[in-house]
């Protein structure tokens, strides 16, 4: 079975300049997650879909960061304009959406972005 | 709000011996518990997960975590670390009653020497 797949795995822009990663979940995972991975931390929720539509963005800054997931698959994650404190590696993750707090997700490689 | 503490940013072992890593979660009600494994330049792969059928669960790679209630602790352990055990090791919780979603700790950095 394959498994979360993310690109690009690594990117470096300057500040105020835009960047879109690109995430393919597992086939047949109905929820999709992005989260925020900043040095030292852990992993922060920016955007929960269910299918194509969103469950919870209550953590994803508006003013800069947007997300789609066309179709209920794959998902499109873009910072637009990008600032210093962006910088931090950006992880996808699915599961299979059945609605249960204990269900497994299954995170892909991440992509790592550098701001200058 | 649910929140969890790592104690111990960094752990340091020796090959062979028992590895412990903290985890404690602050909640009224006991949310799922999960332990997760992030190798450099991987995702995470989930090393195990409490869902309340059993207070000691057995995961991956020989790991093993305990729920207790009482000390609102979820403690990772294993009995001989191995070197390949090296990488870094993420708490995590899901609320019952909001969602999905997890809710991590900051990690903790586990070292295994010769």
């Amino acid at each position: 079975e394959a498994g979360v797949a993310q690109s690009p795995r690594y990117k470096i822009i300057e500040k105020r300049q835009s960047v879109a990663f690109w995430c393919n979940p597992i086939s047949g995972h109905a929820t999709l997650y992005w989260y925020q991975q900043i040095l030292g931390q852990g992993p922060k929720l920016l955007i929960q879909f269910q299918n194509n539509g969103v469950v919870d963005d209550s953590q994803l800054p508006k003013d800069r960061f947007s997300a789609e997931r066309l179709k209920g698959v794959d998902s499109t994650l873009k910072i637009q304009p990008a600032k210093l404190e962006d910088s931090a590696v950006y992880l996808c993750a699915s599961s299979l959406g059945t609605g249960r707090s204990w269900e497994t997700q299954y995170f892909g490689p991440g992509t790592r972005l550098l701001v200058l | 709000a649910q929140s969890v503490t790592q104690l111990g940013s960094h752990v340091s072992v020796s090959e062979g011996a028992l590895v412990l890593l903290r985890c404690n979660y602050s909640s009224s009600v006991p949310p799922y518990l999960f332990w997760y494994v992030q190798y450099p330049n991987q995702g995470l792969q989930l090393l195990l997960k409490y869902t309340s059928a059993a207070t000691l669960v057995k995961g991956i790679n020989g790991f093993e975590a305990e729920f207790k209630k009482s000390e609102t602790s979820f403690h990772l352990t294993k009995p001989s670390a191995h070197m390949s055990d090296a990488a870094e090791y993420f708490c995590a919780v899901s609320d019952r009653q909001a969602g999905t979603a997890l809710i991590f700790g900051k990690g903790t950095t586990l070292s295994v020497s010769s």
